[in-house]
């Protein structure tokens, strides 16, 4: 069955530093990943998506995130954080092969920043 | 402009009544789907459907309901069978599996808050 694990349920970081938010995936076939952010009580926005090719796929807001097959990762980066990233941010995968095509997401990572 | 639209989003029930849920779009998407989300366990899939008059169980069906009678239009009825329902309930959509530019991204609504009294 599919899983997504994000280690890290809260992360705090200063304005202005870098980040770096974990996602670790379990899928036995060949997975299509997402980063989705929420602000408190709205819905999802999309920051990124994997799905084939370049490993390395760039998203909105000066996101990006690396696909490492080899250790099943989907890790989300950001150079500079600014005040306005403070939100909560899901990892999900899903398949085009299965039926369906449910995405599973991890528990989020609740980022927290500090001036 | 083109979206989903979740209403109410507030929502307070007494314990033994049923709510329904709205969920519209006009994406012109054939698949819908109902997540539930609390805290600290990300979203769980309740309920989906691929096309008009057909819909599957996600993990956590028991104690909801579902139609889709019309191709913009997922309302989720949460039953006096639901042992614990205060959570945020979120709809989302996509378009159908068609070939390898797809890649399955959902869109979402901003959700709906339900609180039992």
């Amino acid at each position: 069955a599919q899983s997504v694990t994000q280690p890290d349920i809260h992360i705090t970081v200063s304005e202005g530093a870098s980040l770096e938010l974990r996602c670790n995936y379990s899928y036995g076939a060949t997975p299509y990943l997402f980063w989705y952010v929420q602000s408190p009580g709205q819905g999802l926005q999309l920051l990124l998506k994997y799905f084939s090719g370049d490993t390395l796929v760039q998203g909105i807001k000066g996101f990006e995130a690396e696909f490492k097959r080899s250790q099943s990762s989907f890790n989300l980066r950001k150079p500079s954080v600014h005040w306005s990233d403070a939100a909560e941010y899901f990892c999900a995968v899903g398949s085009r092969m299965e039926y369906g095509n449910k995405l599973v997401f991890g528990a989020g990572t609740i980022l927290r920043v500090k001036s | 402009d083109g979206g989903i639209t979740q209403s109410p989003k507030y929502l307070f029930r007494k314990e033994g009544q049923n709510v329904t849920l709205s969920c519209e779009q006009n994406l012109n998407h054939d698949a819908m789907y109902w997540y539930r989300q609390d805290p600290g366990q990300g979203l769980r899939l309740i309920y989906y459907s691929q096309i008009v008059n057909d819909f599957q169980k996600g993990d956590i069906a028991e104690g909801y309901s579902v139609s889709r009678e019309k191709k913009e239009s997922f309302p989720l009825t949460v039953t006096s069978a639901q042992k614990n329902p205060t959570a945020f309930y979120l709809c989302a959509s996509r378009s159908r599996l068609s070939g390898a530019g797809d890649t399955g991204e959902l869109f979402f609504g901003e959700g709906s808050r339900l609180t039992v009294l």
